[in-house]
């Protein structure tokens, strides 16, 4: 069965310290987005791809970058980690090429703790 | 800008009760699409219904029905019948084109439903 997995589950790691979360996806989906979810604020978007080669900015995009060198992969990489990026990262994908038109499915989520 | 509103923060009721949960968006695309996500305490967000915006026909799956009205701006979600596995968080959430061909999914913030037996 296809699916969408997200690797670590669960990350502690040091204010200053590069980190990058993986997100996997064998929907063979075009669009793959990345969101944080904190208390009171839902799913933030942060960085999105329609496509190989293809990234773009989100609502809160400070301090994230991703990069997409195939269809199945969007890491997410924080540059130098903040305690304000203490947060549950969620992957999704879709299978739309005009946009999130489509339902977008979510991978189990990573937990993130920037001590 | 596109917005979702979710108004009921939490909502606690028992079982068997009927429950509605509301939702409010903007937008100026006439093109978008609504949906409906379940988190239960698991965790992970489990996709219920999209609905694009040319559909105002309500739908209803088993005890879950959902009525979009587009005059109020709103995709209301009712579930009937109410059961423990109900508890959740739900989200509802909106996309649509933006000018300069940006989209995104909006989601509101989320309204915590629980079932008490």
């Amino acid at each position: 069965d296809a699916e969408i997995t997200q690797s670590p589950r669960h990350k502690i790691t040091e204010t200053g310290r590069q980190v990058t979360l993986a997100c996997h996806q064998t929907w063979n989906h075009n669009n793959m987005f990345w969101y944080r979810q904190d208390l009171g604020h839902g799913l933030r978007l942060i960085h999105y791809s329609y496509g190989v080669q293809d990234t773009n900015k989100g609502e809160v995009s400070d301090g994230y970058s991703v990069s997409r060198s195939n269809t199945e992969d969007l890491p997410l990489t924080l540059e130098s980690a903040a305690s304000s990026q203490t947060s549950v990262y969620f992957c999704a994908s879709s299978e739309s090429l005009a946009g999130p038109f489509y339902e977008q499915y979510f991978g189990p989520g990573t937990r993130l703790t920037v001590t | 800008a596109q917005k979702v509103t979710q108004a009921q923060t939490e909502i606690s009721v028992v079982e068997k009760e009927d429950v509605t949960l509301d939702c409010v968006y903007e937008t100026r695309d006439t093109t978008y699409y609504l949906f409906w996500y379940k988190q239960p305490p698991s965790g992970e967000l489990v996709f219920l219904i999209r609905r694009n915006s040319f559909d105002e026909q309500n739908e209803i799956s088993g005890r879950y029905s959902w009525n979009f009205q587009k005059s109020t701006s709103s995709f209301n979600f009712t579930i009937t019948a109410s059961q423990v596995v109900d508890s959740a968080v739900y989200f509802c959430a909106l996309s649509g084109l933006t000018q300069g061909g940006s989209e995104k999914l909006v989601f509101g913030k989320g309204t915590k439903l629980t079932v008490n037996p």
